[in-house]
């Protein structure tokens, strides 16, 4: 069974430009959550989408957006990069519907603004 | 979303040491999680609890959701070094979202 797939695993873009990374879930989870991490301020939740529609959202800025396919597919997109951007960032995969086996998360991809 | 406080934040193992390292709260949470984080990757689940007062354990490692419902501990009994990493506690709440523990970071004792 295939894991949680992230592209590219590395990006290194300048201030000012957008970015858009890529998560494939594991077949059969209509959940996609994304984090990120930073030495600083630790794991933080971004959003989730379920069946191509957010269903949550963490308390970042307008710049960071999502969207999901109907293959379950995710991709998150920040515009205007920041400095401060320059994160691990995670997607998560579930079934969406209870918690009893946490998340599966990728290996990330890590994003250097320079 | 709520906090949650991991300590130790670092420790030094010497092989075949036990580990102790704990999770507190001040909201409750009705199921708990441990990740560990290996260099480079994404976290890792290790064990998930769901019952307060739940004992739980997978091979060297056990874990227990506080009778509170607002604290977790995680025991690592005669580490290895492949023990080593960055170890979380999580806990979801509004839904789907988790919300994590700053981590514990294991090292070996040079």
């Amino acid at each position: 069974k295939a894991g949680v797939t992230q592209t590219p695993r590395y990006l290194i873009k300048t201030r000012g430009q957008q970015v858009t990374l890529s998560c494939s879930p594991i077949s059969g989870h209509r959940s996609v959550s994304w984090y990120q991490q930073t030495p600083g301020q630790g794991l933080q939740f971004l959003f989730e989408y379920f069946s191509e529609t957010q269903r949550n959202k963490g308390n970042f800025p307008g710049r960071f957006s999502g969207r999901q396919f109907s293959n379950s597919r995710s991709e998150m997109n920040v515009s205007t990069l920041e400095l401060g951007d320059s994160a691990l960032y995670l997607c998560a995969s579930s079934t969406g519907e209870g918690f009893y086996y946490g998340y599966t998360f990728g290996s990330g991809t890590r994003l250097t603004v320079v | 979303g709520q906090q949650l406080n991991q300590s130790p934040q670092s420790m030094f193992i010497q092989e075949g040491e036990d580990v102790s390292m704990n999770c507190t709260s001040s909201s409750i949470f009705n199921t708990w999680l441990w990740y560990k984080q290996d260099p480079g990757e994404g976290p890792v689940l290790l064990i998930a609890l769901y019952k307060a007062g739940e004992l739980t354990s997978n091979g060297r490692l056990t874990a227990q959701f506080g009778i509170t419902r607002k604290d977790s501990f995680l025991n690592i009994s005669a580490s290895i070094p492949s023990d080593v990493g960055i170890y979380f506690c999580a806990g979801p709440y509004a839904g789907n979202m988790l919300t994590f523990g700053g981590g514990t970071r294991l090292m070996v004792k040079p």
